[in-house]
């Protein structure tokens, strides 16, 4: 079982210029999540969608965007990326209800 | 605003010995315990979860203990192991009918030597 994946593992991008981080879950699972971590700070919730069609925001939304495209798929968007989004970013999924939220492997962002 | 608070930031502990991690949260609404463990260069995992209808949950050598009224958990490894040094996130959630999100600590480096 593939579980939570990610793509890509790792990038580098310069200031103002825009990506898309992949998500994919093949566990069936209606809620999704992308979390951003950072030294001292725990993982901290985006944006998040409860299912499919509906998404929200969590605690530190500004400067992203996200895609809920269908059941299995989450995107996290940064229009315009900034030094202060320099972060490890994890995708995770659980059922209806969060009794086990499953992570993927991460994604390591830099920008300069 | 810190809703969960986790102590200390990192610990170490020797080969055989307990180690504990303690948590403290401010809502009241909160209605689900979990503790994540995660490896360097892996996304966390779920290690062991409780709820607030009971005060301690064991699971080989990981307990939970829940003090309701001091708004208070930790997580105790016992008889620890070098293979449990990794970085333990507590969280906290409440249910929603779906619609849960997990708040987490700042997370624990624990390493444990020989």
């Amino acid at each position: 079982n593939a579980g939570v994946t990610q793509t890509p593992k790792f990038q580098v991008l310069k200031t103002g210029q825009s990506m898309t981080l992949q998500c994919a879950q093949d566990m069936n699972h209606n809620s999704m999540y992308w979390y951003r971590q950072d030294p001292g700070m725990g993982l901290r919730l985006i944006y998040y969608s409860a299912s499919e069609g509906t998404t929200d925001k969590g605690e530190v939304p500004n400067g992203y965007n996200v895609s809920r495209l269908n059941k299995r798929e989450f995107s996290l968007r940064l229009e315009s990326a900034a030094p202060s989004q320099t972060s490890v970013y994890f995708c995770a999924s659980s059922s209806r209800s969060v009794t086990e939220a499953f992570f993927g492997q991460g994604t390591r962002l830099t920008v300069v | 605003q810190q809703q969960v608070k986790q102590s200390p930031q990192s610990l170490i502990v020797q080969k055989g010995g307990i180690s504990i991690i303690n948590c403290a949260y401010e809502n009241t609404a909160f209605d689900y315990f979990p503790w994540y463990q995660q490896f360097p260069g892996k996304g966390p995992a779920l290690l062991i979860a409780i709820r607030p209808d009971v005060s301690e949950k064991k699971e080989g050598r990981f307990t939970i203990s829940f003090n309701k009224s001091a708004k208070q958990f930790s997580l105790h490894i016992m008889d620890s192991q070098p293979g449990d040094s990794a970085t333990y996130f507590c969280a906290a959630s409440i249910s929603n009918f779906g619609n849960e999100k997990l708040t987490f600590g700042t997370g624990t480096r624990l390493t444990i030597i020989p």
